[in-house]
């Protein structure tokens, strides 16, 4: 089955600075890949997603790379704001299946 | 205003005590989805149903129970055979689509602590 890998689990960066969050997963198979923000004790939500026929997908200060080959996908956040402070997670849906795995996450940390 | 809206926010279970959690949506989703967070991880997945009347264990179905008798609703059972119950358990449902993925979307969640 599909297994994502997530990094860092930590991020800490200054306001204005750019976040990058990083993704693996193991199967070749997959082909949806959505990012979800949660913050402290409310639901995830879907801040952008990328489907395997698109290299790269931006959303103004969002974008999303995927490297098919490496089978890795990024997160990139730009002009970063204190209200971007939040937990992150990626995760990745094998074709066929409904199911997405998700990584661990990563809590991202913006000081103004 | 469509959503996905899980009951109670918060839940106390006592030692030996089966307990259900409410999911019910009005997004017209085929599936829908139950899954567990526990502190500093990730979202693991429990149960998730594509049909009514059908469903598949996740990652981490020993313990827990569901059903799907409407299009609507999934309820979660926590039954008294998971002895290690209390987490943030989270709801979600989509449509379904081949070949491409299509989002989750969640519920608010439900708390679940031991007494």
């Amino acid at each position: 089955g599909e297994n994502v890998e997530q990094h860092p689990s930590t991020l800490s960066v200054q306001e204005g600075d750019s976040a990058v969050i990083k993704c693996t997963y193991s199967d070749s198979a997959s082909n949806y890949f959505p990012w979800y923000k949660q913050e402290l004790g409310k639901r995830p939500q879907l801040i952008i997603d990328i489907r395997s026929n698109v290299g790269e997908k931006k959303d103004q200060r969002i974008a999303v790379t995927l490297n098919k080959t490496a089978k890795h996908f990024s997160l990139h956040i730009t002009e970063t704001q204190p209200e971007d402070s939040a937990v992150y997670f990626c995760a990745a849906r094998e074709r066929g299946f409904q199911k997405l795995v998700f990584g661990t996450g990563t809590r991202l940390l913006v000081s103004p | 205003d469509g959503g996905i809206t899980q009951s109670p926010k918060y839940l106390f279970r006592k030692e030996g005590q089966n307990v259900t959690l409410s999911c019910e949506q009005n997004l017209n989703h085929d599936a829908m989805y139950w899954y567990r967070q526990d502190p500093g991880q990730g979202l693991r997945l429990i149960y998730y149903s594509q049909i009514v009347n059908d469903f598949q264990k996740g990652d981490i179905a020993e313990g827990y129970s569901v059903s799907r008798e409407k299009k609507e609703s999934f309820p979660l059972t926590v039954t008294s055979a998971q002895k290690n119950p209390t987490a943030f358990y989270l709801c979600a449902s989509s449509i379904l689509s081949e070949p491409k993925g299509q989002p989750q979307h969640f519920g608010d969640g439900t708390r679940l602590s031991i007494l």
